[in-house]
This record gives C-alpha cells, sequence and structure tokens, in this order.
C-alpha cells in the first residue's frame, strides 16, 4: 500500500512552546489529508481536514487558532500545536489517501506530543 | 455521522478463526466497510475493503450480508501478533473511528 511518514516520531516540550508536526505522503500526491487526535486508551478523532493550496476544515470543537494546518504542496501537510499546554499532550496521527468513496486511506505511523 | 458498532473485545487463542462482527444500520448507497488494525503507539493499518458480498485478501476475509448492515472480519489461524485494536469503518471522505473492538490472542 502506499506510504505515509510523520516527523517527528515524538516530541516533548515545555508548556507555552508552539510544535510543528509534518505529514507526507511518499509514493503518491493528495490533495486531501486528514488530522487526528489520539488520547490513551481511547479511538482516534477527526481534528481536521487538509486541502492541499486552500484552508483546513476543523470539526467541531477544535480551535483552528490553536492547531495551524498548512498543506502547501501535494506531498506535505503541516500541523502546528501553537502555545502548548499539558492538555495537549496526545498521540498525533494523519492519514491521506484518494478522494472517492472505494478509495483507501493510509496513516502514518503518528507523533507523540508531550508537553510538560 | 457513520455509525458503526462492534464488540468492546474478544479474547481468543493461537491458531484459531476470529470473527468480529460490525454493525452499521445507517450504511448509505456509497459507503464502503474499510477495516482497521491499530497497535499501541502506532497509526491505523489498513488490513481489508469491501462493498458486498465476500472480499478476500492474503490476511482477512471480509463477509457482507445482502443489506450491508453488518460485516464480519474474518481473521484465520491468529497468532500472538494479532493482539490488537480493531476497527470497523464507513470508507467516506473522512474516517470516523468508533471504540474498535479489542482482540487479545493467548498462546
Amino acid at each position: 500500500g502506499a506510504v505515509v511518514s510523520q516527523h517527528p516520531s515524538w516530541v516533548i516540550c515545555k508548556s507555552g512552546t508552539s510544535v510543528k508536526i509534518e505529514c507526507r505522503s511518499l509514493d503518491f500526491q493528495a490533495t486531501t489529508m486528514f488530522w487526528y487526535r489520539q488520547f490513551p486508551k481511547q479511538s482516534l478523532m477527526l481534528m481536521a481536514t487538509s486541502n492541499e493550496g486552500s484552508k483546513a476544515t476543523y470539526e467541531q470543537g477544535v480551535e483552528k487558532d490553536k492547531f495551524l494546518i498548512n498543506h502547501a504542496s501535494l506531498t506535505l501537510s503541516t500541523l502546528t500545536v501553537t502555545s502548548a499546554h499539558p492538555e495537549d499532550s496526545s498521540f498525533y496521527i494523519c492519514s491521506a489517501g484518494g478522494q472517492g468513496h472505494s478509495d483507501t486511506q493510509y496513516f502514518g505511523p503518528g507523533t507523540r506530543l508531550t508537553v510538560l | 455521522l457513520a455509525k458503526t458498532t462492534q464488540p468492546i473485545s474478544m479474547d481468543s487463542y493461537e491458531g484459531q478463526e476470529v470473527n468480529i462482527t460490525c454493525s452499521h444500520n445507517n450504511i448509505a448507497t456509497n459507503d464502503y466497510i474499510t477495516w482497521y488494525q491499530q497497535f499501541p503507539s502506532q497509526g491505523p493499518r489498513f488490513i481489508i475493503q469491501g462493498y458486498k458480498t465476500k472480499v478476500t485478501n492474503e490476511v482477512a476475509s471480509l463477509f457482507i450480508p445482502a443489506d450491508r448492515k453488518s460485516s464480519t472480519l474474518s481473521l484465520p489461524r491468529v497468532s500472538l501478533s494479532d493482539t490488537a485494536v480493531y476497527y470497523c469503518l464507513l470508507r467516506r471522505r473522512a474516517l470516523t473511528f468508533g471504540s474498535g473492538t479489542r482482540l487479545q490472542v493467548q498462546p
């Protein structure tokens, strides 16, 4: 299947700092990528849809000014957690794939964010 | 909302066949049924996807009845490494994850 990578795989930062997470589709182009968050022992929650060349679409309850998404190319989307706080500590996962109903979404390996 | 319902957990032993059933009563005409596997601290891994009847690949089979309101993922001869959480989803533009089924395989 297609490969989606994320960088970094883990990051520890101090409260109040900003952290950028990259999501890349390695062997295909993705006009749309998705960002999820997963807390321990819970399921994945969709945060936002990243659209190449246009603004991201955020799910209800997700602050767009706190979680900045940039999808500048067909293979790269970035999620920046601004002014991170301990409650933002989580596992962040991106996915990418085709647009059709039968097209498979492939997930990245995830990024573990720990805010001290 | 593309809601699915599946058992919270299942237990099995190595070498057994495991069947995980998922209910999706509000499936739409365009929805495909997709199953993912997730290990701790990893992103979900695609297992199998189907629209109707039966689909088989090298790791699993997916059975979908004619009304498509449910589906069953079949894992033949599971091993310890199949211990994971399995998610059943309806393939739409964005995937909505339910609670998944936590499969524990014992020796």
